[in-house]
């Protein structure tokens, strides 16, 4: 069975900082990751997704994170925040149809 | 492209009434919707997978009698919360793919449904 773990349940961060959401995660077999972005009362929005290839991954909105397999993480990077990203942050892994959420992070950008 | 709509976006029910949500494909056939239930500052939990004229395939704790979930075409999945009760309340999710099944193909969500059952 597959599973998320997201360690941080909230990041706080001042605007223009960097900031990186942890995630890990464990399979059997070989996955799909993703971040998604969660505003309030909102669906949610694809930012990135590693299926193949090149270890890094670049998304929208100036995200990106790494794969790394030996340490079964994804984390998610910012070089420069903005309060607009402000927003809840699932990451998710698929085998390949079903995906599993991990609990969330919610970032916290302020002024 | 690949929009998924749902409606209605909040919902407020009496305890014992039956509410039903849809879930729209606008721009794609969806082979296969999923249907999430998310509780407040948790994750997504999946609660059913549903394709296209068959069965919907419920997640080991979800009552299928209590939530109803019908795939009758390519860009429409509805779910009916029956005899809804307070404890329902939730945020409802859902997110359509296309694609054969065992390929990935990715899953777009809707903006959600709030139920709010007094």
């Amino acid at each position: 069975a597959q599973s998320v773990t997201q360690l941080d349940s909230q990041v706080p961060v001042f605007e223009e900082a960097p900031v990186e959401l942890r995630c890990n995660y464990s399979s059997s077999v070989s996955v799909y990751l993703f971040w998604y972005v969660q505003y309030p009362n909102q669906g949610l929005q694809l930012l990135l997704k590693y299926l193949s290839g090149s270890t890094l991954v670049k998304g929208i909105n100036g995200f990106e994170a790494e794969f790394n397999k030996s340490q079964t993480s994804f984390h998610l990077r910012k070089p420069s925040v903005h309060i607009s990203d402000t927003a809840e942050y699932f990451c998710a892994v698929s085998e390949p149809s079903t995906l599993t959420f991990g609990k969330g992070t919610m970032l916290l950008v302020s002024p | 492209g690949a929009v998924v709509s749902q409606h209605p976006s909040r919902v407020i029910c009496k305890s014992g009434t039956s509410v039903k949500i849809e879930c729209r494909s606008l721009d794609f056939q969806a082979t296969t919707m999923f249907w999430y239930r998310q509780f407040p500052k948790q994750s997504l939990m999946l609660m059913a997978t549903s394709n296209e004229g068959s069965k919907a395939t419920y997640e080991q704790g979800v009552e299928k009698d209590k939530f109803l979930i019908n795939h009758a075409s390519l860009t429409l999945s509805t779910l009916t919360v029956t005899s809804a009760h307070p404890e329902d309340s939730s945020f409802y999710i859902c997110s359509a793919k296309s694609g054969t099944s065992g390929a990935y193909n990715e899953q777009f969500f809707g903006p959600g449904t709030r139920l709010t059952v007094l």
